[in-house]
């Protein structure tokens, strides 16, 4: 059964940047699939932020392109979000997927999401 | 505002069946069989229920279904069940510069 656990701070100060890890069990992420990051503010919709492939190939929300980087670290079966410069706007919960197809596949799989504030 | 429209609430009673519509473009919904749809009960994570318009993945109940006309993708649940009270989320692949967009959510509430 494949699971993902989110990890990370749970406050992070304003301008500083956010960092969220996703561990895999139950599938290598080298053997295919890509993998991804979403997150939902508090009582708002779902957001796409990016999808990475264990080749290294990345795809990004433009919205978030700037200031986002999603790394994949197929040793541990790990990938990885750093979000720089936050504000208040970055508060949500994030979530880790596997996704089934690059850009147009769905989220078969979801850790149970991390809880992020952006605080001072 | 998402980039995919949702009403923000539906309701039913049990044993009835409700529909949940998702509107797009051509760009997104419209262009591309890439619709799907995702359950999410409070604090829990979404649960994938139906991919690529009207498939269900194994393990999901038949009384959930998908389908699109035009511009609009529409998620139906037949024999509703107090289970079903969540939130319900599409998402869809789009050739805009967005890449991928969400709706806004739709709250089903079981009478």
């Amino acid at each position: 059964q494949v699971q993902l656990q989110e990890s990370g701070p749970g406050l992070v100060k304003p301008s500083e940047t956010l960092s969220l890890t996703c561990s895999v069990s139950g599938y290598s992420i080298s053997n295919g699939y890509y993998w991804g990051w979403i997150r939902q503010p508090p009582g708002k919709g779902l957001e796409w932020i990016g999808t990475i492939h264990h080749s290294g190939s990345t795809y990004y929300n433009p919205s978030l392109k700037s200031r986002v980087t999603i790394s994949g670290d197929t040793s541990k079966n790990k990938f990885s979000l750093e979000v720089s410069s936050v504000t208040a706007a970055d508060t949500a919960v994030y979530y880790c997927a596997r996704v089934t197809r690059s850009l147009t596949g769905c989220y078969d799989y979801w850790g149970q999401g991390s809880l992020v504030t952006v605080s001072s | 505002q998402s980039a995919l429209t949702q009403p923000a609430s539906v309701s039913g009673s049990p044993g009835q069946s409700i529909t949940i519509s998702c509107t797009g473009t051509s760009s997104d919904v419209g262009g591309y069989n890439y619709v799907s749809w995702y359950q999410q009960h409070p604090g829990k994570a979404p649960k994938l229920m139906i991919f690529d318009v009207s498939n269900r993945p194994s393990g999901v109940s038949n009384r959930f279904s998908g389908s699109k006309s035009a511009n609009t993708a529409s998620l139906t649940i037949s024999g509703l069940q107090a289970e079903d009270e969540a939130d319900y989320h599409c998402s869809s692949y789009t050739s805009s510069s967005t890449l991928r967009v969400f709706g806004g959510g739709t709250r089903l509430t079981v009478l």
